[in-house]
């Protein structure tokens, strides 16, 4: 069973539109990473968070630890933001992550 | 800005063949990692390493799989006797503590034939 879920699996959105990806993770984790892959395969880190919420340009990660959700906001989306995102959670006694199926984000011009 | 290399980034070989893939980690970081993505698949887990030993394995790191860090700058990961399903692309990563956020290579696309 995975620990790790994410919705949508896939998202078409509009040029300047606001975008949310929801996660739900296990219980029992040190930390939770938001990942993006681009078309080529490669694994960009975008956030790792533990609790709150934190911002780096037009993307904002939450996360509720009660109830062990966390959200990837994009604001005014453009196509370069068109990729996979996945969370992934981390727990320190196993050292590894453990990743979601990821969300596949169009954004149309 | 310091990055995770790998080579080769695509390796083709035949079924039963041994293949070495091999990753250079930022150079002050302590925690390196393999994982696999079969294609149209999530990325899973294969290895953790950390104090030159590993500290976590899934279960497809079987005894076909080993990893090693030969001299304090590559870390790599050795197929003994690569199987079809072993086609997938390959990540290394690596990071300062186990916590922190993780350093993505490239990837090597490994081809089984």
């Amino acid at each position: 069973k995975n620990e790790v879920e994410q919705s949508p699996q896939n998202l078409t959105a509009q040029e300047g539109e606001f975008i949310t990806i929801n996660c739900s993770y296990s219980v029992g984790i040190s930390a939770l990473h938001w990942l993006q892959q681009h078309p080529g395969g490669g694994i960009v880190s975008l956030f790792m968070l533990s609790s709150g919420k934190k911002k780096h340009g037009r993307l904002i990660a939450t996360i509720n630890i009660q109830e062990k959700h966390s959200s990837l906001h994009i604001t005014a989306s453009h196509p370069r933001d068109s990729a996979v995102y996945i969370c992934a959670e981390y727990k320190a006694a196993g050292n590894k992550l453990t990743f979601g199926g990821g969300t596949r984000v169009l954004v149309k011009p | 800005e310091p990055e995770v290399t790998q080579t080769p980034s695509h390796q083709v070989t035949q079924m039963g063949q041994e293949v070495i893939l091999r990753c250079v980690p930022i150079s002050n970081h302590l925690y390196f990692y393999w994982y696999r993505q079969i294609l149209g698949q999530k990325v899973e887990f294969l290895v953790s390493f950390y104090n030159n030993e590993i500290s976590e394995k899934s279960e497809i790191f079987d005894d076909q799989f080993s990893v090693e860090r030969p001299d304090g700058s590559n870390f790599t990961l050795k197929i003994r006797s690569t199987k079809l399903e072993d086609s997938a692309m390959y990540f290394c990563a690596s990071t300062v503590r186990g916590y922190n956020e993780q350093f993505f290579g490239p990837g090597t696309r490994l081809t089984v034939l």
